[in-house]
């Protein structure tokens, strides 16, 4: 079966630099959610999208941006890159409110480095 | 606001024996789901179980089952004759009408 796609899986990028992760949901998921995971922590909420706009936002910096397209893929634009952005980015998928189905993925996590 | 609590940072199990994870949650919305992720070294999250609060019935997934004790507010998962490949992070998360919270994660060890 079809799993949530994001790319690049692996970037490394210099301070103040701008990085674009893309995600890819599972066919028929309306619905896509961005969260960070530091090292050792746990994951963050970033913002989410259903049905191309924008549905709740949590920690996401000023800095960072973002946007689901007509084909539902989404894309996570990260400006004026800093130290503390390195983390493991999540893309999840899910149809409508996952939450209440449990028909919620996450892809395998697009790893930035920021030097 | 949603809280997800796990309150064993670490664990430790024998091949075969069976573990329970802890988790408990508090949530003000009437409607939502209990996740169990596993998340491995190489850092994908892997889907496990997952709970609707009106489920009737605890979850159950091969060697993962969810106890689910609504009055509690408490979803443990249960894994039945733990593998060296369960080895890994465990998250626990709840989502309501959006977005799903994280438990900080229990750090699951299995030895030969």
């Amino acid at each position: 079966a079809a799993g949530v796609i994001q790319s690049p899986r692996h970037l490394i990028k210099e301070k103040r630099e701008t990085a674009t992760l893309k995600c890819y949901p599972i066919p028929r998921h309306d619905t896509v959610y961005w969260y960070q995971q530091g090292p050792g922590q746990d994951p963050q909420f970033l913002i989410s999208f259903y049905e191309k706009m924008q549905s709740d936002k949590g920690s996401i910096p000023d800095r960072f941006s973002a946007q689901q397209f007509s084909d539902y893929h989404s894309e996570l634009n990260m400006s004026s890159l800093e130290l503390g952005d390195s983390a493991l980015y999540f893309c999840a998928s899910s149809l409508g409110f996952g939450s209440n189905t449990g028909e919620l993925f996450f892809g395998e996590g697009s790893r930035l480095t920021v030097l | 606001a949603q809280k997800i609590t796990q309150t064993q940072p670490g664990m430790f199990v024998q091949e075969k024996e069976a573990v329970t994870l802890d988790c408990t949650y508090d949530t003000s919305d009437p409607s939502y789901g209990l996740f169990w992720y596993k998340q491995p070294s190489s850092g994908e999250m892997i889907f496990l179980i997952y709970q609707g609060s009106y489920d009737q019935q605890n979850a159950t997934e091969v060697r993962y089952s969810l106890n689910f004790q609504k009055a509690r507010k408490s979803a443990n998962l249960v894994i039945s004759a733990s593998q060296l490949g369960d080895s890994a992070m465990y998250f626990c998360a709840m989502g309501g009408y959006s977005t799903l919270t994280f438990g900080k994660g229990t750090m699951l060890l299995v030895s030969p």
